[in-house]
Formats: structure tokens, sequence, C-alpha cells
């Protein structure tokens, strides 16, 4: 079985500052992996995925992060952080093998942006 | 596109009577998923569908809870009786293909359940 673990329940970073949020994954097989964005009141959005082409993976919005399997992580970076930015960030992911075809997610991580 | 639509938005109900929700999923799509999301669990996989046909149910809590896809294009979950641990967001999302191949998954804005 797969999991994932969002480090940091609560980012704060300041308006042009650099946001990592961490994700570190458990699977015993190859994962695809996703960041979901949720703003407020509303569903998730895919910011970004990975599945088993480049490792570094540019999404929408200026975020991109980086699989490293030696590492079993998939931070997710922005180089300046924008007010808009703030919201709940998901990390999941899938493996073959996993069991259910859906995703699991972290528990989420709710990124401040300070002014 | 349409994406995923969801209804009611927010639906509050008393303890013991019975709640359906909706969901209608993007056209074309074969897979459809029923997440719930709490403050305490976060998001959880309540059951998935392919091509009509429920695949996997193990993330249904209890018996209270049912979900159909009586075609491609809707599906309910239904809970009878409502209970106030059941107060949660719940989301459907479908996908073409499955997450397993690393198709994503659209999610619908969400039913917000509330029951006192």
């Amino acid at each position: 079985a797969q999991s994932v673990t969002q480090l940091g329940s609560h980012v704060s970073v300041s308006e042009g500052a650099l946001v990592l949020l961490r994700c570190n994954y458990s699977s015993s097989v190859p994962p695809y992996l996703f960041w979901y964005v949720q703003y407020p009141n509303q569903g998730l959005q895919l910011l970004l995925k990975y599945t088993s082409a480049a490792t570094l993976v540019k999404g929408i919005n200026g975020f991109e992060a980086e699989f490293k399997k030696s590492e079993t992580s998939f931070h997710l970076t922005k180089p300046s952080a924008h007010m808009s930015d703030a919201a709940e960030y998901f990390c999941a992911v899938s493996a073959p093998g996993g069991g259910a075809d859906g995703l699991t997610f972290g528990k989420g991580t709710h990124l401040i942006i300070q002014p | 596109d349409a994406g995923v639509i969801q209804s009611p938005r927010h639906e509050v109900t008393e303890m013991g009577q019975e709640v359906t929700l909706r969901c209608k999923p993007i056209s074309g799509h074969d897979y459809l998923f029923w997440y719930r999301q709490t403050m305490m669990r976060g998001l959880e996989l309540l059951i998935y569908f392919n091509n009509n046909v429920p695949i996997d149910d193990s993330g249904m809590p209890e018996d209270r809870f049912s979900a159909k896809m009586p075609n491609a294009s809707f599906s309910t979950l239904k809970i009878q009786p409502s209970e106030p641990r059941d107060s949660a967001v719940y989301f459907c999302a479908s996908s073409l293909g499955g997450g397993l191949s690393g198709n994503t998954i659209y999610f619908g804005e969400g039913s917000w359940l509330t029951v006192v």
C-alpha cells in the first residue's frame, strides 16, 4: 500500500519569498505523484503531476516539483509567492498494485502568505 | 467543458434523516470517485466506479452509506440514517482511465454536509 506524508500542516511565507511545500511518499513500486490545490470553499484543482517522464515537473501558476526517488520525495516549489497562492495544498500518490484506482492523499498543507 | 457537477452544494439536515448527494461526471470519463474530506481524517476515498460498476467500496464507513451509478452521467451517494459525525465535505471526481495509470482525476466543487 502507498502513503503520503506532508511535513507541516501550516507554512507561512512572505509575499515574494520562496515557497517550499514538502511531500514524501511510500510505495513499493514506481508511483505517480500529484499536487492539488484547494482554494477556500472550492474543489481540488490539479497543479502538476509526475508520471515517470521528466523528474522536474512544471505546473500551473509558476509551481514546479521534482521527483527524487532516492529521497522518496516530491516537494513543491515556487520562486516567488503571491498573495493569490494562499490555499490548501495536497500531495497525492497513485501506484499500480496499490489496490484502489483512486489517489491516496496527504493531510494537506495550508499555505499562508504574509504581505 | 462543464467539469464535474455536484448537488447540492450545501445541505443541513437533522440527525436520522436521509441525505442524497448527486454527481454528474465529465462526459466521456469512465471512472467516478467519491471522496470525503474532514479536518480529522483529511481526504478519504469512499468508493469508485469503472464503467458504472462499483469496483472498490472498502472506504465506505458503514452500511448507512450507499452509492449507485445507474448510468455514465449520474451517480448518487446516500446516507441513511444520517448522524452528526457524517458532517463533512463530499467530493465527486472523475477521470478517463483511472488514477493508477497516472491520469488526472478531476474534482467537483463538493457538497458541504452538516448533520445537526
